[in-house]
């Protein structure tokens, strides 16, 4: 069964600053797909970026990025020169590519304050 | 404009009574889901459709009932509502077949059950 751990409850960072999020997932299946979710303080819920299991480049997207190591299952969120708006709550989340299933398993969750 | 489109925003229903939650996407998706959030089980799968059709119910419980009178739709039923059903649901919808495709979210429906 496929499983998405995040550790991290909460993490506080000074603005402008890197930050990285850690994320470890496990799978049976050889292909899936890994992503990474924001939910800001209003609720709203929106895709960032994108792993691929089969591509060995790490992913970015304007100041995300990924570092992808999968002999260890893990996928943490980079966020470069972080901004106040960056603080929200940020889900690692998997899908298997093998079956037809189309479900999408999130992790519980990280939420990161970015202070001025 | 948003995208996907949930209704109500916010819900209140008391214990045993039964609700309908809206859900309609104007991305020409045609996979759907709903997910739960709440305090205990963040972002919890309940169910996906593709082209109108159950493809995964991870919902243990018969008292949640997906509908999808069109393609574009997949409205939630819930009935004889409990006080541990206060969540927020959230639809989300996909382009189907590609399992590399990202969600898009709708603003979720807040639901309390008193």
């Amino acid at each position: 069964a496929q499983k998405v751990t995040q550790t991290q409850t909460s993490i506080s960072v000074m603005e402008k600053t890197t930050v990285t999020m850690d994320c470890v997932y496990e799978t049976q299946d050889s292909s899936y797909f890994l992503f990474w979710y924001k939910q800001t303080a209003s609720g709203e819920i929106v895709f960032l970026i994108r792993q691929d299991s089969y591509k060995k480049e790490n992913a970015t997207v304007g100041h995300y990025s990924l570092n992808f190591q999968k002999p260890k299952s893990s996928i943490g969120l980079i966020i470069t020169a972080t901004q106040i708006e960056d603080s929200a709550v940020y889900f690692c989340a998997m899908r298997e590519g093998d079956t037809n299933a189309y479900k999408v398993i999130f992790g519980k969750g990280t939420h990161l304050h970015v202070l001025p | 404009d948003p995208k996907i489109i949930q209704k109500p925003k916010y819900l209140v229903a008391v214990t045993g009574s039964e609700k309908i939650l809206i859900c309609e996407q104007y991305l020409g998706h045609n996979a759907m889901y709903w997910y739960r959030q709440s305090a205990k089980k963040p972002l919890e799968f309940m169910f996906s459709y593709s082209y109108q059709k159950l493809m995964d119910n991870q919902t243990a419980s018969s008292r949640f009932q997906p509908q999808s009178s069109k393609k574009n739709h997949l409205d939630l039923q819930i009935t004889a509502l409990k006080p541990d059903d206060s969540a927020t649901y959230f639809c989300a919808s996909s382009r189907p077949g590609q399992a590399n495709s990202d969600y898009t979210f709708g603003s979720g429906t807040r639901l309390l059950v008193i």
